[in-house]
């Protein structure tokens, strides 16, 4: 079966330093790998979303990135974190090979800029 | 474009009486719609999806969800509530090609009184 990983749970950060949270997926191959964004008290935001190796698409401006070097395998990381980076972050992985739409989440980050 | 309404934000019941969460999509082809469930500090869950099939959906924990073209609705139902389903849940509709991201609705707050 497959399952999903994302580390580390909970993080604390100051303003101006830099993050990293991975995401991993295992017991699929070739996934479609998404990063959301979820607010306090707001729906989820899709930030980027990649469909193999190194092919990473943005979905809103911001001073975040993604790289997937491995094909199950999702990073999102900055190099200056703001206030507003705050949130709760969902990876999620969905089957590329079926027409199948369901996508399945992680347990998620806690970020916490301060 | 797509997009979903969830029509409370929150909703209280007490133990042992039913629950009704209303979600209204729009969509221009023919939707895959979830229900997710959103628990603290966590991340989330599947609870059902429509993909074009049965109309009337089945999913865990006793939840289920109709599907009505003609009303563009995704109403979730359970006939006898839970202290445990209190939670976050999302109605979700996925895009048909491309990305398949989900668009999220902002979300229903069930509280279940003893």
């Amino acid at each position: 079966s497959q399952t999903i990983h994302q580390w580390p749970a909970t993080l604390v950060q100051p303003v101006g330093s830099p993050l990293s949270l991975e995401c991993t997926v295992e017991g699929t191959s070739n996934p479609n790998l998404y990063w959301y964004r979820q607010a306090a008290g707001r729906g989820l935001q899709l930030l980027f979303y990649s469909v193999g190796i190194g092919q990473i698409s943005s979905e809103v401006p911001q001073n975040l990135s993604a790289s997937r070097p491995q094909d199950r395998q999702f990073i999102l990381s900055s190099k200056k974190l703001l206030l507003s980076d705050s949130g709760f972050y969902l990876c999620a992985w969905r089957d590329q090979g079926t027409s199948l739409r369901t996508q399945y989440f992680g347990p998620g980050t806690r970020l916490t800029v301060l | 474009a797509q997009s979903v309404t969830q029509l409370d934000s929150h909703v209280s019941v007490s133990e042992g009486t039913p629950v009704l969460l209303r979600c209204n999509y729009s969509s221009s082809y023919s939707p895959s719609l979830f229900w997710y469930v959103q628990h603290p500090n966590k991340g989330l869950q599947l609870l059902l999806k429509y993909t074009s099939a049965a109309t009337l959906v089945k999913g865990i924990n006793g939840f289920e969800a109709e599907f009505k073209k003609s009303e563009t609705s995704f109403h979730l139902t359970k006939p006898s509530a839970h202290m445990s389903d209190a939670a976050e849940y999302f109605c979700v509709v996925s895009e048909v090609t491309g990305r398949r991201a989900l668009t999220f609705g902002s979300g229903t707050r069930l509280q279940v009184q003893p």
